[in-house]
């Protein structure tokens, strides 16, 4: 089935250690974004990327990493410099131009 | 910048009611306008898209939304709610600069009671 992969599902982590979400799409979309979500509060954009090898600071890129080796796969690295990094975090994907956003499962970050 | 409200964090309505979910956005050009849906703990679904052409867009599970160039709104209905459409849902605005980064409002939680 075609869509939007996200591992792991839950995720601890201790403070002071960095950590890898992984975020996988085999819907040949071009671009891929990711969110941050917490609770009561809506969606905000932490990377973005349009193309293989080249992504962009959205909103809340402050203690956040990217890479995009592979059209399908945009990992976020959460750095021990975010602060606040407890958070629900969502993959999305879509093509380029005006279409909608295809979002992953989201992958709950806690740190202890 | 671009911005969207949702004034009502939360709505309760009974299971049969009708629902509207109002959202306004802030927008300086043509908006390109969201409806999704998250079950608790889950990812986002979309519900419906606005990008041009009639004003009255028809979503998936029976909801519909309107956008009103005039009051900068775009607001969700549905005529009979269901139990199973408890959830969050959230309105967005996307960014048209190429790709489709998306501006969300806060959310509303609604709850349906039987």
């Amino acid at each position: 089935d075609g869509g939007i992969t996200q591992s792991p599902k839950y995720l601890f982590r201790k403070e002071g250690q960095n950590v890898t979400l992984s975020c996988e799409q085999n819907l040949n979309h071009d671009a891929m974004y990711w969110y941050r979500q917490d609770p009561g509060q809506g969606l905000r954009l932490i990377y973005y990327s349009q193309i293989v090898n080249d992504f962009q600071k959205g909103d809340i890129a402050e203690g956040y990493s990217v890479s995009r080796e592979k059209k399908e796969s945009f990992p976020l690295t959460v750095t021990s410099a975010q602060k606040n990094p407890t958070a629900f975090y969502l993959c999305a994907s879509s093509m380029l131009g005006n279409t909608e956003a295809f979002f992953g499962q989201g992958t709950r970050l806690t740190v202890v | 910048a671009q911005s969207v409200t949702q004034p009502d964090i939360h709505i309760t309505v009974s299971e049969g009611a009708s629902l509207e979910l109002r959202c306004n956005y802030s927008y300086g050009a043509t908006p390109y306008l969201f409806w999704y849906v998250q079950s608790p703990g889950q990812g986002l679904q979309l519900l419906l898209k606005y990008f041009s052409g009639d004003t009255l867009v028809q979503g998936i599970k029976g909801f519909e939304a309107e956008f009103k160039r005039s009051q900068s709104s775009f607001n969700l209905r549905k005529p009979s709610v269901h139990w199973s459409d408890a959830a969050e849902y959230f309105c967005a605005v996307g960014r048209t600069n190429a790709g489709n980064m998306l501006t969300f409002g806060g959310g509303t939680r609604l709850m349906v009671k039987p």
